[in-house]
């Protein structure tokens, strides 16, 4: 199974400052289609999951423009440019690319 | 609007069966695999299985392959989760989503108990 690792159990941020978080993969995401299936989903408590990027780097209509993300092959990073107190969440990756379909251990951003 | 509506949890004894239902509106059904992600408490997201657009193909976690079943009814723009041989450890809120390789609409959630 592909393993996604994301470095930080809990994130710590304060408002209106950048936020980094990383996904590290077991093995190449790049699907024989030529396609990375990596998306980012935002937990926030009480609600349904959220995607904010899909395909590594893709913003979803609706996701806030401050968060970008990038990366490829194995190695994938979400951004925040200024967090605002409505990003306290989990942030999980996930790989569409190989079965069984894999999620990261999710990052637990609050504030500080 | 683009929406899943899901539906069936409950609590359930160890050894039981439940039938969750997904009912999807706002789009082509028949254009979307579909897929369940789980939730136990306290814990992260847990694929459970996918769905392709047809339903000729599905696909499970090794957790749960051989208990649960997936199938839709695309005359209904219905998905449908059959869990058998339920275990204390599915319990977990179950989201139905859309999407084979990438994962993009979720519903609300269904919450589903497994305890004697």
């Amino acid at each position: 199974d592909v393993v996604l690792t994301q470095s930080q159990f809990s994130l710590p941020v304060t408002l209106g400052q950048p936020a980094s978080i990383s996904c590290r993969s077991s093995q190449s995401l790049v699907h024989s289609d030529g396609n990375t299936y990596l998306n980012w989903f935002q937990h926030r408590p009480g609600q349904s999951p959220r995607r904010l990027i899909f395909r590594v780097s893709n913003r979803d209509s609706g996701a806030p423009a401050r968060f970008s993300a990038s990366g490829s092959g194995t190695d994938f990073t979400l951004k925040i440019s200024r967090v605002e107190a409505e990003d306290v969440g989990v942030y999980y990756c996930m790989q569409g690319t190989h079965w069984p379909r894999t999620f990261g251990q999710g990052t637990k951003v609050e504030i500080k | 609007e683009v929406q899943l509506l899901d539906s069936g949890g409950g609590l359930v004894q160890p050894g039981g069966s439940l039938r969750l239902s997904c009912a999807a509106s706002g789009f082509i059904f028949t254009d979307y695999g579909m897929t369940w992600v789980r939730q136990a408490p306290g814990k992260g997201l847990d694929w459970v299985s996918t769905i392709d657009y047809s339903g000729g193909s599905t696909f499970f976690a090794d957790s749960v392959k051989g208990r649960f079943t997936l199938s839709r009814d695309n005359s209904k723009n219905t998905l449908f989760l059959q869990m058998n041989n339920l275990r204390v450890e599915d319990t977990a809120i179950y989201y139905c989503t859309r999407g084979f390789y990438d994962v993009d609409v979720w519903g609300q959630g269904t919450m589903v108990t497994v305890s004697s």
